[in-house]
């Protein structure tokens, strides 16, 4: 089965650097990946995916992300951090509709 | 259009106690998801339900039951709550034609005491 891995559980920046937030994953087939933020007592919410095509993808509020198929790597980046980036963003992967794999998250906080 | 809707968003049990978790969603989405979140562990998958009148187990479904009473509702049911089972539980849904992408509501965060 696929899995992914996040690097980090806890990431901490200062408001105006940049961002990044690690993801690896492992799959047996070509994947479509996907980066979701949840903020506090909230569900999860979509920033980008990857189906095909384009390898970097541009999402919502300002983040992108490269699909690094050598590195096996989906790597989140924002190039300045807002203190409304401040939540937990989630890696998953997905080979088929009915098997999506989280990663454990990682909790980006954003200081003034 | 008020996407996926789950009731109620807290709830306490005490060991042994049953109850159901509601989920509705207004897309028309075919597939129908039910995951726990527990720290450190991401999201993990209980029960899916692929199409009207279909279900099937996850990741993690002993002490779950599920019901697609129709295409909008998929109800969590947990016979005997157990402390293991506290965490929030979060439904989701996906179109099922397109990307996988799944739309995720508010949660429901559920002790047992």
């Amino acid at each position: 089965a696929q899995s992914v891995t996040q690097l980090g559980s806890h990431v901490s920046v200062s408001e105006g650097a940049l961002v990044l937030l690690r993801c690896n994953y492992s799959s047996s087939v070509p994947p479509y990946l996907f980066w979701y933020v949840q903020y506090p007592n909230q569900g999860l919410q979509l920033l980008l995916k990857y189906t095909t095509g384009a390898t970097l993808v541009k999402g919502i509020n300002g983040f992108e992300a490269e699909f690094k198929k050598s590195e096996t790597s989906f790597h989140l980046t924002k190039p300045s951090a807002h203190m409304s980036d401040a939540a937990e963003y989630f890696c998953a992967v997905s080979i088929n509709n009915n098997d999506m794999r989280f990663g454990a998250g990682t909790r980006l906080t954003v200081k003034p | 259009n008020a996407g996926v809707t789950q009731t109620p968003k807290f709830q306490v049990l005490k060991t042994g106690q049953s109850m159901t978790l509601q989920c509705a969603q207004d897309m028309n989405h075919n597939s129908m998801y039910w995951y726990r979140q527990d720290p450190g562990m991401g999201l993990r998958l209980i029960y899916y339900s692929a199409s009207e009148g279909t279900t099937d187990k996850g990741e993690v479904p002993n002490g779950y039951n599920v019901s697609r009473l129709n295409k909008r509702e998929f109800s969590l049911r947990l016979e005997s709550a157990a402390p293991s089972q506290t965490s929030v539980y979060f439904c989701a849904s996906t179109e099922a034609k397109h990307s996988y992408e799944q739309y995720f509501g508010p949660g429901t965060r559920l002790t047992v005491t």
